[in-house]
């Protein structure tokens, strides 16, 4: 089957770095996306790797490993506004989005 | 990022009414649309996938006859909550994609409550 896991909470202190984990098995790879979703609201795009290696975008980078099935979303410089669930969703042979059940991300002053 | 319309953004509707969401690409054209519900702390659950001009395909357990889905154009598709019922009650997440292997952009969500 197709399996997609990420902690379900994490906290982290205003200022500080978080790295949130995410380990795939899907029948198929093309592509890992991050997304942010705040409360009551619907996810926002982040970012996208389809090659191994890490993108930087600001203060969000991520990593992707396929050969380890494996793939981090890196937050610098937290601020609390960075409070909120980020998913992790990889596109698989069929090109269907496989979501994972998201981490919540808890950040304290 | 391109933008996706999705509304109403909340309605309550009566238990045996039915309900009809719309989302709407509004700068590109999307191949394929997405329809997730979403229960309280739960990940993305999908309902159903479009692709415009034919019949919607339907995840194991959603029924079909219930979550009506039309993909009528590029730009827009729409979810019917038919007879709604209580237990309905989620927040339906739109999503669509121009091509695949592109990021899939998302609707602001609506919340439904059924009364």
């Amino acid at each position: 089957g197709q399996n997609i896991d990420q902690p379900t909470e994490m906290t982290a202190t205003e200022g500080a770095i978080v790295q949130i984990n995410c380990t795939y098995q899907t029948s198929g790879f093309n592509g890992l996306f991050w997304y942010q979703q705040h409360a009551g609201e619907a996810p926002t795009f982040l970012s996208y790797n389809v090659l191994d290696g890490l993108e930087e975008k600001g203060r969000f980078s991520s990593f992707l490993s396929r050969s380890k099935g494996y793939s981090y979303l890196l937050l610098k410089e937290l601020q609390m506004k960075d409070s909120a669930s980020y998913l992790c969703a990889v596109l698989d042979s069929n090109y269907q989005l496989i979501w994972g059940a998201g981490t919540k991300l808890i950040i304290k002053p | 990022g391109a933008v996706v319309s999705q509304h109403p953004s909340r309605v309550i509707c009566k238990s045996g009414t039915s309900v009809k969401i719309e989302c709407r690409s509004l700068d590109f054209q999307a191949t394929t649309m997405f329809w997730y519900r979403q229960f309280p702390k739960k990940s993305l659950m999908l309902m159903a996938t479009s692709n415009e001009g034919s019949k919607a395909t339907y995840e194991q357990g959603v029924e079909k006859d219930k979550f009506l889905i039309n993909h009528a154009s590029l730009t827009l598709s729409t979810l019917t909550v038919t007879s709604a019922h209580p237990e309905d009650s989620s927040f339906y997440i739109c999503s669509a994609r121009a091509f695949s292997g592109t990021e899939a952009f998302f609707g602001q969500g609506t919340r439904l409550t059924v009364v």
